[in-house]
């Protein structure tokens, strides 16, 4: 079944540790998303892809870092994790065609820094 | 600045009766809308959407109805059910601007059995 999967969905981590969080789509979408989310608030987006070598920056700025070198793999790396990273990091795709199509979202990973 | 406001954090609602979740917008520049749903610990889940050029759109017991002069859409699910129990996101995209989404705050919605 057509999906998209993220891995781990909960990480606790010390602060200081390198982090990647993994994020792939079997439904062969050109665009990904990575959305952060804080509990009672909005999704930000923090990145995002358009194909293979395209990578932006989203609306809220983050320290985190993204690559896209396979269309169906789009994984979020922290060099150097805080406590201030804690938070849902949720990973989305979509077709490249224009808007009937909405998002599809993983599961999200909870993650802490401690 | 927030683009997208739902104003109502929560929401309870009899079972069987109709729930109304209500968005409003600021940025005329959104010509698509989305409702999602998000249960705890999960991603959300697409449920409906409407382009700007209408001002309805049905599936089964959901319905978003756009009013574009008042920058305002509203979800309505009827009848309400215990599994429509879940946070509820309104979101915005404008098809000029890469087609990103932008979220709202949420809203809580329980229904009582």
């Amino acid at each position: 079944e057509a999906d998209i999967y993220q891995t781990p969905r909960y990480l606790v981590i010390g602060t200081g540790k390198k982090i990647t969080l993994e994020c792939s789509q079997t439904m062969g979408h050109d665009k990904m998303y990575w959305y952060q989310q804080d509990p009672g608030m909005e999704l930000h987006l923090i990145h995002y892809s358009y194909g293979v070598n395209s990578t932006e920056k989203g609306d809220l700025s983050s320290e985190s870092t993204v690559s896209r070198i396979r269309t169906e793999h789009f994984p979020l790396t922290l060099e150097s994790a805080r406590p201030s990273h804690t938070s849902q990091y949720l990973c989305a795709s979509r077709k490249g065609l224009g808007g009937s199509y909405g998002y599809t979202f993983g599961s999200g990973t909870r993650l802490t820094v401690v | 600045d927030q683009q997208v406001k739902q104003n109502s954090p929560s929401l309870s609602v009899q079972e069987g009766r109709i729930s109304i979740l209500n968005c409003d917008y600021t940025n005329s520049m959104f010509d698509y809308f989305l409702w999602y749903k998000k249960y705890p610990a999960e991603g959300p889940t697409f449920l409906i959407s409407i382009s700007s050029i209408k001002d309805k759109n049905e599936d089964g017991r959901f319905t978003v109805f756009l009013n574009k002069s008042a920058k305002h859409l509203s979800l309505h699910i009827v009848p309400s059910q215990p599994g429509d129990s879940a946070v509820y996101f309104c979101a915005a995209s404008a098809m000029g601007g890469n087609e990103k989404l932008t979220f709202g705050t949420g809203t809580r919605l329980t229904i009582i059995p």
